[in-house]
């Protein structure tokens, strides 16, 4: 069976400062994928990121950044200088290589505060 | 930017209607999803779909029935609404498998009253 856990309901931030994003993921395959989507007020999902099980190199993109430690089934998303129109729900995902479908977590919602 | 079209936006409907969520896109791929999802709580895949003619069952049972005639076109049908229907449906496709990223259309908020 796969889960994923992401234990912050919500965040509360003041612009420009940092923060992460905990995802904890549980699955028996040895091959499987990762995403995070973002999901803004307006309701759509908005895809963010897919790594899978063999790379992990952690991946930088603008200001945001993705740590994927196996060790620890971890995959974690920060948000450098945090800005207000970060505002939305994150949703980490978990697909194992045989899965016909994705295993969402509950979500965190990220507030950033002017 | 992906090209997926969920309409309506919003629709406020009395029990026992029957009602039909529609979903499109223009990408040409094979696979769609159908999740249901309650305001700020996690995803149920309820239906999906890997081609024409083809669809299943996801996660959590739902009274709802798809169909999948055209490749672009993945509609939702509840036969009698109920006020336990009352959620967000959001549609999504992908190109490959679901091991890929989906890319999701704005929802349809259903109010059943």
């Amino acid at each position: 069976a796969q889960k994923v856990t992401q234990a912050q309901t919500e965040i509360s931030v003041v612009e420009k400062e940092d923060v992460t994003l905990d995802c904890v993921y549980e699955t028996r395959d040895t091959t499987y994928y990762l995403f995070w989507y973002k999901q803004p007020p307006s309701g759509e999902l908005v895809f963010l990121i897919r790594r899978n099980s063999f790379d992990e190199q952690n991946e930088i993109s603008g200001r945001y950044s993705w740590n994927f430690q196996k060790s620890t089934s971890s995959f974690n998303f920060t948000i450098t200088a945090s800005q207000v129109v970060d505002s939305a729900v994150y949703f980490c995902a978990l697909a194992s290589g045989s899965a016909r479908q994705l295993t969402f977590g509950s979500g965190t919602q990220l507030t950033v505060l002017p | 930017e992906a090209d997926i079209y969920q309409t309506p936006r919003y629709l406020v409907i009395g029990t026992g209607k029957k009602i039909t969520l529609e979903c499109s896109q223009t990408m040409g791929h094979d696979k769609m999803y159908w999740y249901q999802q309650d305001p700020g709580m996690e995803l149920h895949l309820i239906h999906y779909s890997y081609g024409v003619n083809s669809t299943e069952k996801g996660d959590l049972s739902s009274e709802s029935t798809v169909s999948r005639i055209r490749t672009e076109h993945f509609p939702l049908t509840l036969e009698s609404a109920r006020p336990s229907h009352t959620s967000q449906y959001l549609c999504a496709s992908s190109e490959y498998s679901a091991t890929y990223e989906q890319y999701f259309g704005p929802g349809t908020r259903l109010t059943v009253t």
